[in-house]
């Protein structure tokens, strides 16, 4: 079975600052890792993935994701916050030739102004 | 906007009921999906479908079913409601069954009374 952990519930963070949010996996076989993010009362915007190839991954809006095998990390990462940046950030993870996405629960990032 | 509309938004109903929440995939996407979110249960993968034809099934109760027409546009069923059915329901679609991203709708939150 494929599984995501995301320790943290909440990630508070003054503007300006770095922004780290964190994400182990479970998976036999090759992973495939996605985060995304969610808005109130919006679904959930595809921000990157990583399939194969470079460990650091670049995405939308600054933020970038660095593959970890030996450690099973996925960890989501945007050198300066926005408030604007506030919001639910979820990690999933697919197993290669599996057509489910599992996701994490999610880490509430609050961005200080 | 990821270009997937789900219908209704919101949907308020009685326990014993039954509901049909509609998805219309971003134009050319084969693969629908079906989450369910709760505040207790996170993100919940409940059935994919791929060009009409179930393709993985999750944690999909016996009372909800859900299918693909041929115009590719998807409904979930959900009969015999109870009150812990109430959440926020996604559907997202990706152009095919495999590595790529998912776009999500903005969900149809069902309360249960």
């Amino acid at each position: 079975a494929q599984s995501v952990a995301q320790p943290e519930d909440q990630v508070n963070v003054a503007e300006g600052n770095p922004l780290t949010v964190k994400c182990t996996y479970s998976v036999s076989g090759n992973p495939y890792l996605f985060w995304y993010v969610q808005y109130p009362n919006r679904g959930l915007q595809f921000l990157l993935k990583y399939i194969t190839g470079d460990n650091l991954v670049k995405g939308s809006y600054g933020f970038e994701a660095e593959f970890n095998k030996s450690q099973t990390s996925f960890h989501l990462k945007k050198p300066s916050a926005l408030v604007s940046d506030s919001a639910l950030y979820f990690c999933a993870v697919r197993a290669y030739g599996n057509n489910r996405l599992a996701f994490g629960k999610g880490n509430q990032v609050v961005v200080i102004p | 906007d990821s270009g997937v509309t789900q219908t209704p938004k919101h949907l308020i109903t009685a326990t014993g009921q039954r509901v049909t929440l509609r998805c219309s995939p971003r134009s050319g996407d084969l693969s629908v999906y079906w989450y369910q979110q709760s505040l207790d249960q996170g993100l919940q993968f409940l059935i994919q479908y791929y060009n009409g034809e179930e393709r993985a099934k999750g944690n999909i109760l016996e009372r909800f079913s859900a299918q693909q027409f041929p115009d590719l546009h998807s409904e979930l069923n959900l009969s015999s409601l109870e009150l812990g059915d109430s959440a926020l329901y996604f559907c997202a679609s990706s152009v095919a069954s495999g590595t790529g991203e998912l776009f999500f709708g903005e969900g149809s939150r069902l309360t249960v009374l």
